[in-house]
This record gives C-alpha cells, structure tokens and sequence, in this order.
C-alpha cells in the first residue's frame, strides 16, 4: 500500500502563476517531510522540508505547508518560472534512514 | 569538489548477464542506498547500508545483491533473476542513517536489459 501519495501526474502552469504540488500520506506518526526535484536522467536533488511541529516552512520561492489532521502537505513555488519545470517528489524518512517516496508530480511551466 | 559518482550513465546488457553498477562518494557519509525508477511510480528502495561490512534489504531486493567493503563504495549487482531490470537506477548517500538526514543522490545509471 502507498503510504506517501501524489494524486497528480502532472501539473501545468504559466510563468510568474503559482504552482501548488500535493502530497498525502497515510500514517499520522510521521513527523517529518521532504521535498525533492528531479529533472530527467539526472538524480533527484533536496529542496525544502519541514518537521511536523511546524505548520509552515518557507525558503524563498518555495514554501511548504502542512496540515496534520488532513495528513496533507503541499509545496508552492512562487512566481513559477521555466527552470522549475521538473518532477517533484514528497518524501518521508524511515528507520534506518531510508526515504519512502510519492509517485511524483511532473511540473511543467510555460513561458 | 564533494559527490556522488555513478557510472556509466547507460548501459545495455543481454538477458541473462549479471552487471555490476558503480557507486562511490567521496563525502564522507556512513550510509548509502540504492533506488529504483520506473515511469509514473517513485523511488523504490532496493538495499541501504548504514556502516561498512553491514547492509540490509530493501523493499524490492529481490534479484539484487550488494556490498559495502569500503566506506566509499557500495556496488550493486543486477543478477539475472530480477525479472524487470530494465530501469532507471539511483544511488544515494546521508551523513548517518537516521530519520532527519538529508539523502544525496548520484546522476543515476540507466539500464536497459534485452
């Protein structure tokens, strides 16, 4: 069963818009979140996190919420611009260490 | 400068060979994992390990074997029992093995098996 899951494929939207990507996941003992951006054929790179004592973490065009009782989080990019056009992938830690991914959302931003 | 190295970046093999794909960091880090990509579905974990000589499977390590003789390194083999090698393969890397470290990744190798 998906215990981290992104609903949407894809994502388009026009540079300068917003572009919200959604996350949902299933065990409520998870307490932290990591976002990662992945262009083809390359590896996928950190971009923002957040623990769940916090509702909100922002780094500069990026801001991630959270919403605990939804089990939700998203991730906003602001002003969208077309180097941001890739996959995004929530993802939460386990033990050991090891990351249990979503599906990804692919964003693509047109000029 | 500080990285994940995977090589080579494709590589096309028969049915039926084993292949070894190469992982090394020079980052200093104490765990090391491998993934999986297939289209539409996320990263799949394959095996981890958290320490030299120790590595653990896994959720998909069926017809994978691995090994971590060095700190640096952690080979992975696909042997010609996985049944759908064919895949975009991803190695990563964390300072420790806890639940708040950030993984790295190498620029994936691509595999094609026919």
């Amino acid at each position: 069963d998906q215990q981290v899951k992104q609903n949407s494929p894809s994502l388009s939207v026009q540079e300068g818009r917003i572009s919200i990507l959604n996350c949902d996941y299933t065990n409520s003992m998870f307490d932290y979140f990591l976002w990662y951006k992945k262009y083809p054929a390359e590896g996928p790179t950190f971009l923002i996190s957040i623990s769940s004592i916090k509702d909100k973490n922002e780094d500069g065009r990026f801001t991630v919420f959270l919403n605990k009782s939804a089990k939700h989080l998203s991730l906003h990019i602001v002003p969208s611009q077309p180097g941001d056009s890739a996959v995004y992938f929530c993802a939460v830690p386990r033990q050991g260490g090891k990351l249990i991914f979503g599906q990804g959302t692919e964003l693509s931003v047109k000029p | 400068d500080g990285g994940i190295t995977q090589s080579p970046k494709y590589l096309f093999r028969k049915e039926g060979q084993n292949v070894t794909l190469s992982c090394e960091q020079n980052l200093n880090h104490d765990a090391m994992y491998w993934y999986r990509q297939d289209p539409g579905q996320g990263l799949r974990l394959i095996y981890y390990s958290q320490i030299v000589n120790d590595f653990q499977k896994g959720d998909i390590a069926e017809g994978y074997s691995v090994s971590r003789e060095k700190k640096e390194s952690f080979p992975l083999t696909v042997t010609s029992a996985q049944k759908n090698p064919t895949a975009f393969y991803l190695c990563a890397s964390s300072i420790g093995s806890g639940t708040a470290y950030e993984q790295y990744f190498g620029p994936g190798t691509r595999l094609t098996v026919t």
